[in-house]
């Protein structure tokens, strides 16, 4: 089953404790994005990547970096979280390779963090 | 990248057609018009996507304008289960997918019995 998995779906942290959320598609796409979604602000793209070592940013990429070392996955590390990124956090992969349109973004669901 | 306005609610009874309007002034020329729809905790879903006139799929439709600055989609009989945020996205799409993208607030169907 062509699927986005993360993990994990819920975490409670305290300030400063560097953690990282992980993101695997199975689908061999090319690209991946990390968005957050927050109430009223919808969703906005935090970092995005259009292949293995090709990283970009985003619209919100302050406090995340991101790694692509292979085309699967996809982690976001919060090196020194702060209660501002409490947020729900997803994972999306697009590409051609699934077979599906390419125009297709696959998203996870969900990283659910709390920063205390 | 193209900003987007869309409604942020819209109460719709079981049975009728809705359209839901996104205005976007600013599109570009390689910008592709995309509709996500999302459920509460659960990651977007892809419903359709256009570039100008108009599209069908077995879901929806999306109405595109000769200037593209607005499009509109299209759910024919609304059920309960169409209650969800409906998202309007543009931007480019290149030959292996999204790159920078900026979604709009989206818009909040209430379906009503």
């Amino acid at each position: 089953e062509a699927q986005v998995t993360q993990n994990p779906r819920y975490l409670i942290t305290v300030t400063g404790k560097k953690l990282t959320v992980t993101c695997s598609q199975n689908m061999n796409h090319e690209y991946m994005s990390w968005y957050r979604q927050d109430p009223g602000l919808g969703l906005r793209q935090i970092y995005y990547s259009m292949n293995v070592e090709v990283t970009d940013k985003g619209d919100v990429p302050e406090g995340y970096k991101v790694s692509r070392k292979e085309k699967r996955n996809f982690p976001l590390i919060l090196e020194s979280p702060s209660p501002n990124q409490t947020s729900l956090y997803f994972c999306a992969s697009s590409g051609l390779a699934s077979g599906k349109r390419k125009e297709t973004q696959y998203f996870g669901p969900g990283t659910r963090l709390l920063v205390l | 990248l193209a900003k987007t306005t869309q409604p942020i609610s819209m109460d719709s009874y079981e049975g009728q057609e809705v359209n839901i309007t996104c205005s976007h002034n600013n599109i570009a020329t390689n910008d592709y018009i995309t509709w996500y729809q999302q459920f509460p905790s659960q990651g977007p879903r892809f419903i359709i996507q256009g570039y100008k006139t108009k599209v069908t799929n077995e879901v929806a439709s999306l109405f595109i304008p000769a200037d593209r600055k607005s499009s509109t989609l299209s759910l024919p009989r609304v059920s309960l289960s169409d209650t969800a945020v409906y998202y309007c996205l543009v931007g480019p799409v290149s030959s292996g997918g999204y790159q920078k993208v900026t979604f709009g607030t989206g818009t909040k169907l209430q379906v009503i019995p």
